[in-house]
Formats: C-alpha cells, structure tokens, sequence
C-alpha cells in the first residue's frame, strides 16, 4: 500500500514562473490538506480538500494560489507568478474518511525561487 | 491565544532520561490529539494519538491528555540520540462545522550521548 506521494521533490522557478505541486493520497483517503513549512518554523495550515471539494481555504493567500483535488486524478496545489518569499516546503497530508483524523504525510516538495 | 501551544525549546536531555513534551490548546470541544515527530530536513511522522483522559503508552512513549486542563504530554522513555527530533503536537479544532487538524510549532528535542 503506497504511502501519500508527492512530486516533485525539488522544484526551482524564477520570479513570476508558475509552480504546480502535486499529490496523490494514500489508497482510500479521500481527504487531502497542504500546509507549509518554513526552516525552522512550525507547520503553517494552507488548505483542506476533499474529493471536488474545497473545504477550508482559509490558509492559502487569496491570491496567486489555488488547489484542487478532482474526481480523478492528484490534488494540485498552483503557484502562479511566484516569488521569492514563496520559497518553503510544501506537505500534503491524506486522512481516511472519519473523525478522528490521522494524518499520513508525503515527503514534500522543496520548492526554490530564484 | 494560539490554538495549539508548544515550547520551542530545545529541550536537552541525557540519553537514558526522560524527555517530556508539553502541549496547551485553545479549543475545550476538541477531541483527538496526536503527537508528530519531524526528523530534520523529513516529512512528519504519526507517532501517537490519545482521545481520551489518562494516558496511552506504545513502547518507550507514553501520550497523557487531561482535556479539563487542556494538556496533553509525551513522555519518552530511556531517550536515545535518535530519538533527537522535533515533536509536533497536533489537536482536531472544530472549525465552522467540521473538524481541521491544527499543529503547534513543535518543540525541538535534543537527547545528548
């Protein structure tokens, strides 16, 4: 059973590139959330999805960044005309359906503005 | 107040002690509580969740809630370096209808040789 997958691992743009960052959920988990994470900084909350839905955004600027979990396919967290202050990691979790809300998590991507 | 609250520490400890890690939160309705460990540079890892008052142990680690204080611990047991990390703790926060998994800042755990 696959883990929550994320690529890429390593992402570079230039100032007003877009990013797109990608996630596939473990087997079953139809919940997906992003969060960011700076050096040494906390895990800072961007955006909650289910399936075709967004369910808490109140995280992710309201500008520039977008996510989507479609029926089929990945979640998709979008980055248009990044720049540097964009630099972070980037985390994608998955829970099962349920209460209790166990997260698993991907490895992330790294991403880099030059 | 912040919803979760950590010390940043670091906390240091001797190998063979016990390392306790402390976590406050903000929301008296929340209901499950997990405890993340973030090796430097890695992803977090899941290593405990409690939900209800008292203590759960698994091995070395032992997670206590006490949810009329709003507390909720990790004791390690017998640190060993590798367990040098930081912890995150993690509470579901009741959010506008449904539950959203807010984590503190964590607190960076330094066990010496």
């Amino acid at each position: 059973n696959a883990g929550v997958m994320q690529n890429p691992r390593h992402l570079v743009r230039r100032r007003g590139q877009e990013a797109r960052l990608r996630c596939s959920p473990m087997k079953g988990h139809s919940h997906v959330y992003w969060y960011r994470q700076l050096p040494e900084e906390g895990l800072k909350f961007m955006v909650y999805l289910q399936k075709e839905n967004i369910i808490d955004e109140s995280g992710m600027p309201k500008e520039r960044f977008s996510a989507e979990f479609p029926k089929e396919g990945p979640s998709i967290l979008r980055i248009q005309q990044v720049v540097r202050g964009d630099s972070a990691a980037y985390f994608c979790a998955s829970s099962p359906p349920g209460a209790l809300k166990k997260l698993f998590f991907g490895s992330g991507t790294q991403l880099s503005v030059l | 107040q912040k919803e979760v609250e950590q010390n940043s520490g670091p906390l240091s400890v001797p190998e063979g002690a016990i390392a306790s890690l402390n976590c406050t939160y903000s929301d008296r309705g929340s209901q499950s509580f997990f405890w993340y460990r973030q090796y430097s540079g890695k992803s977090p890892e899941l290593i405990m969740f409690i939900y209800s008052n008292g203590d759960k142990e698994d091995g070395r680690f032992t997670a206590q809630l006490n949810k009329a204080s709003q507390y909720v611990s990790l004791l390690i047991r017998d640190s060993q370096p590798s367990d040098s990390a930081t912890y995150l703790c993690a509470v579901n926060i009741n959010s506008g209808g449904y539950q959203k998994v807010t984590f503190g800042t964590g607190t960076k755990l330094q066990v010496i040789p």
